[in-house]
């Protein structure tokens, strides 16, 4: 079965750093494109981030670009968002989902169960 | 960025009963490379992460039971759950993977009556 485990959440100040990470069981990690998605406390779904299989590519939100970094490690089969300079709008249950193809855009169809951002002074 | 609009925003059904959720997008998803609507719907239940019932518009994924279908094309789609259980009772959010950044629509929650 295919799991994903997402840690690293938890409360920090404006403008601190997070680094989120994403375990992935049950499937070849290497050859799946991955995401981040987030959703702030009672709102909707936000896409944050987008890597690429290998690598090689990544996207990212307007409101998270140069300050978030997505990354991973295919020999952990580990995903990972490197989260700078936080805002209190950053607020949200961060989840981990894999792309449901290798089409260059895809749906989700694997979600982990989220791990919670508190960014508050 | 392509927005998503469902409507309605909340619905209350009795058991049995037939759910219908539309969506809306501010532009075209259908491709006409592969003539298929880049559209998805998700389910979220309280305190869970979603989970993708449809694609292509009306694709179900395997193991989402029959009661529910999708429908549409171009800039307008619905989700019909035909007769509502009480397991169903959810948030329901539409999305377009057409293109970048991959959107949602607000959601709609879906409760028993």
């Amino acid at each position: 079965d295919v799991q994903l485990v997402e840690s690293g959440g938890g409360l920090v100040q404006p403008g601190g750093s997070l680094r989120l990470s994403c375990a992935a069981t049950g499937f070849t990690f290497s050859t799946y494109s991955m995401n981040w998605v987030r959703q702030a406390p009672g709102k909707g779904l936000e896409w944050v981030s987008y890597i690429s299989d290998r690598g090689g590519s990544t996207k990212y939100a307007d409101s998270v670009k140069g300050r978030f970094t997505i990354s991973r490690d295919n020999a952990k089969n580990s995903l990972y968002l490197q989260m700078n300079s936080l805002r209190n709008e950053d607020t949200a249950v961060y989840y981990c989902a894999r792309d449901r193809w290798v089409a260059p855009i895809d749906p989700f169809d694997s979600w982990g169960q989220g791990t919670l951002v508190t960014v508050s002074s | 960025d392509i927005v998503m609009t469902q409507s309605p925003d909340s619905l209350a059904v009795s058991l049995g009963e037939r759910a219908t959720i539309n969506c809306k997008s501010s532009q075209s998803v259908l491709y006409t490379s592969n003539n298929k609507n880049h559209l998805a719907w998700y389910q979220q239940k309280p305190g869970q992460p979603p989970r993708l019932l449809i694609h292509w518009a009306s694709t179900r994924e395997s193991g989402v039971p029959d009661r529910f279908s999708g429908s549409g094309s171009g800039t307008d789609f619905t989700l019909t759950i035909s007769s509502l259980q009480a397991e169903d009772v959810a948030v329901y959010y539409c999305q377009q993977y057409y293109n970048d950044p991959r959107t949602f629509g607000q959601g709609t929650r879906v409760e028993l009556k």
